[in-house]
């Protein structure tokens, strides 16, 4: 069966410090792969998705970037981290395809100071 | 681009009572509509999916009904329970694309009174 892992479970970072979150899935080859956020009793924003190694798409822009170096890993990461980063970053994936259930990893909960 | 409205924001049931919680998209090509349920704290985690083939699907308590001329699906849920208590979101994809993106609605906070 398919497992998705999140690290850290929550993270502390001071404002202007760099951020590294990496999501890593068993089980499946090739998944599609996406980072959402979460505001605080607010509703999935998608940050970024990818279909293969090396490729990304980029749905807000922000300081935030993610990279695919693996098939199944992917990172989220910043070189400043703003205030306004605080959130529950939550990844995700799925079967290559449209029309295609998306399973949520546990998240990363993550405070900027 | 697709768009998904989510209503109520908030609903608040008697245990045992029945709750319905509606979603609209605006995009016609949409058809893939997962509803997912967020505990405090947790992961959103899948409850039940239609598809555009299918008007109406049933899980023991839960089923979702989709309308497509009107473009709108909803969650039902029948004698909730206390642990039915959680944030639900519902969401839309559209085929023809290897990306499967999910447009989720904003969610809708249900709180089951013991």
């Amino acid at each position: 069966s398919q497992t998705i892992h999140q690290w850290p479970a929550t993270l502390v970072q001071p404002v202007g410090s760099p951020l590294s979150l990496e999501c890593t899935v068993e089980g499946t080859s090739n998944p599609n792969l996406y980072w959402y956020r979460q505001a605080a009793g607010r509703g999935l924003q998608l940050l970024f998705y990818s279909v293969g190694i090396g490729q990304i798409s980029s749905e807000v822009p922000q300081n935030l970037s993610a990279s695919r170096p693996q098939d199944r890993q992917f990172i989220l990461s910043s070189k400043k981290l703003l205030l306004s980063d605080s959130g529950f970053y939550l990844c995700a994936w799925s079967v290559s395809g449209a029309g295609e259930t998306q399973y949520f990893g546990p998240g990363t909960r993550l405070l900027v100071l | 681009g697709e768009n998904v409205e989510q209503h109520p924001s908030t609903l608040s049931v008697q245990e045992g009572d029945s709750a319905v919680i509606k979603c609209t998209y605006s995009d016609s090509a949409s058809n893939y509509f997962p509803w997912y349920k967020q505990e405090l704290g947790k992961r959103p985690q899948l409850i039940i999916d239609i598809r555009s083939n299918v008007g109406e699907k049933k899980d023991q308590r839960i089923a979702v009904t989709l309308n497509k001329t009107a473009k709108h699906f909803s969650l039902h849920i029948t004698e909730t329970q206390p642990e039915d208590s959680a944030v639900y979101f519902c969401a839309a994809s559209k085929g023809g694309g290897a990306t499967n993106k999910l447009i989720f609605g904003t969610g809708t906070l249900l709180a089951v009174q013991p």
